[in-house]
């Protein structure tokens, strides 16, 4: 079954630049989204379509993505960016089946 | 403003069924996708069903195939799951979400979840 692929985990200084990875084998066909979970709470999505940020996400959140890793960015992560971050994108089979990587928990402190 | 509002939830002992809704309010949702998303106690997100806006293609993850059966009523504006033969495996809380178009591009609005539990 088709998988996407994140870091466990990432850990950065406040101010400091955080990149999340996410790799799959169809992401140079299907587009990859990214959701933010604080713990207790419903994901929130920050990036959609690779790199389209949602009214109301900080412009510090950004999205690329390249071949078969697509990468979240926080520039100059605060504080408050202090969650879970997973990627979620589809099969590209007949079969359109979502998946979500692993999730990436990220310290800033 | 937009809202999903999951229901249902609850104990139930293994091999029973359970049946999830969802109620939509706030935007067109017969022109949305709708996806089934649960998370496990202590674990990450893990993808279930999907139906697309006008209910004509259904798509379940492997771990659910053949047990839970995802469903639409577009004129109550409502989402289900219906759960049979429930399994430890399956205890989570259970979010609905909307996706971005019609098919199955990813989630942009999400419910709050309804916690299933199986246990005897």
């Amino acid at each position: 079954s088709y998988e996407l692929t994140q870091p466990p985990s990432v850990s950065v200084s406040p101010g400091q630049t955080a990149r999340i990875t996410c790799s799959g084998d169809a992401l140079p066909k299907k587009h990859a989204y990214w959701y933010q979970q604080k713990s207790g709470q419903a994901p929130v999505l920050v990036i959609y379509e690779d790199s389209k940020r949602p009214s109301g996400i900080p412009e510090r959140f950004s999205g690329s993505s390249s071949g078969t890793m697509a990468t979240l960015t926080i520039s100059g992560a605060q504080v408050e960016d202090e969650a879970d971050y997973y990627c979620y994108s589809t099969d590209s089979g007949g079969n359109p089946r979502g998946v979500f990587g692993g999730g990436t928990k990220l310290t800033v402190l | 403003q937009m809202q999903l509002v999951e229901s249902g939830g609850g104990v139930v002992q293994p091999g029973r069924s359970l049946r999830l809704s969802c109620a939509a309010s706030g935007f067109t949702f017969s022109s949305y996708g709708m996806h089934w998303v649960r998370q496990a106690p202590g674990k990450g997100l893990e993808w279930v069903a999907v139906i697309w806006y006008d209910g004509s293609y259904k798509y379940y993850a492997d771990s659910v195939k053949g047990r839970f059966t995802i469903s639409r009523d577009n004129s109550k504006n409502t989402l289900s799951l219906q759960m049979n033969s429930l399994r430890a495996g399956d205890t989570a809380v259970y979010f609905c979400a909307r996706d971005t178009s019609t098919y199955n591009y990813g989630m942009d609005v999400w419910g709050q979840g309804t916690t299933v539990t199986v246990s005897s």
